[in-house]
């Protein structure tokens, strides 16, 4: 699985947007880019994934860029509930040739800090 | 909808106790299950994962174990606990086809004193 690389920490204002930078230069064509949170001392939380297109929910939007080299994910509006960690997280899918266990490699993430 | 629990949420236990936390899934059948670790301040490290009933498969030499004695229920264990035990210790699950999402438990945050 492609390695990533995110900036350590972030500071964003309540009510604006975060926009949170990965960088997997050496992603390769069958591996997706996930993103997941996680909140002082709760269990990661899955937020979105996407392949090659920006793909968009009720949590957030990814945009992936068109070499597939980098991504960023946005929360559009942000609250102070979203103070957390953010791992961003490349892998083959399963059903492309990954390994058939899924496992998942958290690096150190970037922590986001939404002020008031 | 599919829920997953661990329990206890939280333990303080002294070395060379044994352990034994357990996870539940509820809401879907056959899942992957997975056990991770979080030392303060750092990532999550994966240490097993089960595919089904009684299969287990270890990512890193500890001494901790892992059992899958039912479909839907993940157990860690250990016979006698180190200093280094300590940790957040992480639970998820995920569905057998479809996408890699993983879906994860509060947590049982383990203190060995």
């Amino acid at each position: 699985d492609a390695k990533t690389t995110q900036p350590p920490s972030m500071d964003c204002a309540e009510g604006r947007a975060a926009n949170l930078p990965c960088n997997h230069s050496t992603i390769s064509g069958n591996e997706y880019v996930y993103w997941y949170r996680q909140i002082h001392s709760q269990g990661p939380q899955y937020i979105i994934h996407g392949l090659k297109n920006n793909e968009t929910n009720e949590m957030a939007s990814l945009i992936i860029t068109e070499d597939r080299k980098s991504s960023t994910l946005i929360l559009p509006h942000a609250t102070l509930r979203d103070t957390a960690v953010y791992y961003c997280i490349v892998r083959v899918a399963t059903n492309a040739g990954g390994t058939s266990y899924g496992k998942l490699t958290f690096g150190q993430g970037t922590i986001l800090t939404v002020h008031p | 909808s599919q829920t997953i629990h661990q329990w206890p949420a939280t333990l303080v236990q002294p070395v060379g106790s044994p352990l034994s936390l357990e996870c539940t899934v509820e809401g879907t059948s056959n899942p992957n299950l997975y056990w991770y670790r979080q030392a303060a301040g750092r990532g999550l490290q994966l240490l097993f994962y089960s595919v089904g009933i009684g299969q287990i498969s270890s990512e890193v030499p500890q001494n901790l174990s892992a059992s899958r004695p039912q479909d839907r229920q993940f157990i860690l264990s250990s016979k006698k606990l180190l200093l280094s035990d300590s940790g957040f210790y992480l639970c998820a699950w995920r569905g057998w086809h479809g996408t890699d999402t993983q879906y994860f438990g509060p947590g049982t945050r383990l203190t060995v004193l």
